[in-house]
């Protein structure tokens, strides 16, 4: 079936660090890929998605591209703030149904 | 207010209690999906709706699960007879036909004595 690993936490980092968060994924058919992001005492919000191959998604400073030839969906932003501490998750979907397979979140934290 | 709201916010129940979750979709959305989000097992999906019919029931974990959606609308995802293991938050998502942005509510925290 599909699956999304994801780099495990937690991260830590001093503001203006680059980040990077990893994320392979195995899937049948075409995925679209997606960042989905969790601030503390929040619901799941979309940061940014990619739905085919080479497809660049970015918000917020933060950006991914799509990777077939390395299913790969990596997070990246050039220098991270204190706010950009949550917890952040690579997910797929595939089907009719486009329900999402997530991987098991990467805690980010972000010191002054 | 325009995004999907889930209530209770907050559940505590007894082992063996039928507790019931309601999720408000964003109007218009025709696409319903309930996930689970445990310290366990991370975040899995449940169910999804078209409309008011379910095609995929694929994630339910057990015959105690059980989700039905009115009127295009509204959806009560009721577990009956509660284990411990059913401790999680569970999450309510809305989507356009078609779309692959899924709009997330806040979620229904249970907590199974």
């Amino acid at each position: 079936g599909d699956s999304v690993t994801q780099m495990e936490g937690p991260v830590t980092l001093s503001e203006e660090a680059f980040l990077t968060i990893n994320c392979t994924y195995t899937a049948t058919g075409y995925p679209s890929l997606f960042w989905y992001v969790q601030y503390p005492g929040e619901g799941l919000q979309l940061l940014l998605k990619a739905t085919k191959a080479d497809d660049k998604g970015s918000n917020k400073g933060f950006e991914a591209t799509y990777r077939k030839e390395t299913t790969s969906f990596h997070l990246e932003k050039g220098s991270v703030q204190v706010s950009d501490s949550a917890v952040y998750f690579c997910a797929l979907s595939t089907g009719s149904a486009r329900q999402l397979t997530f991987g098991s979140g990467t805690q980010l934290t972000v010191l002054p | 207010g325009a995004g999907v709201s889930q209530s209770p916010s907050n559940k505590v129940t007894e082992k063996g209690k039928d507790v019931e979750l309601r999720c408000d979709p964003i109007s218009g959305h025709t696409a319903l999906y309930w996930y689970r989000q445990s310290l366990g097992q991370g975040l899995e999906f449940l169910i999804y709706f078209q409309g008011n019919s379910a095609p995929d029931k694929s994630g339910l974990p057990s015959d105690r699960f059980s989700a039905e959606r009115t009127g295009g609308s509204v959806s009560t995802l009721t577990i009956q007879r509660t284990q411990q293991e059913d401790s999680a938050v569970y999450l309510c998502a809305s989507s356009l036909v078609g779309s692959e942005t899924q709009y997330f509510g806040p979620g229904t925290r249970l907590l199974v004595l």
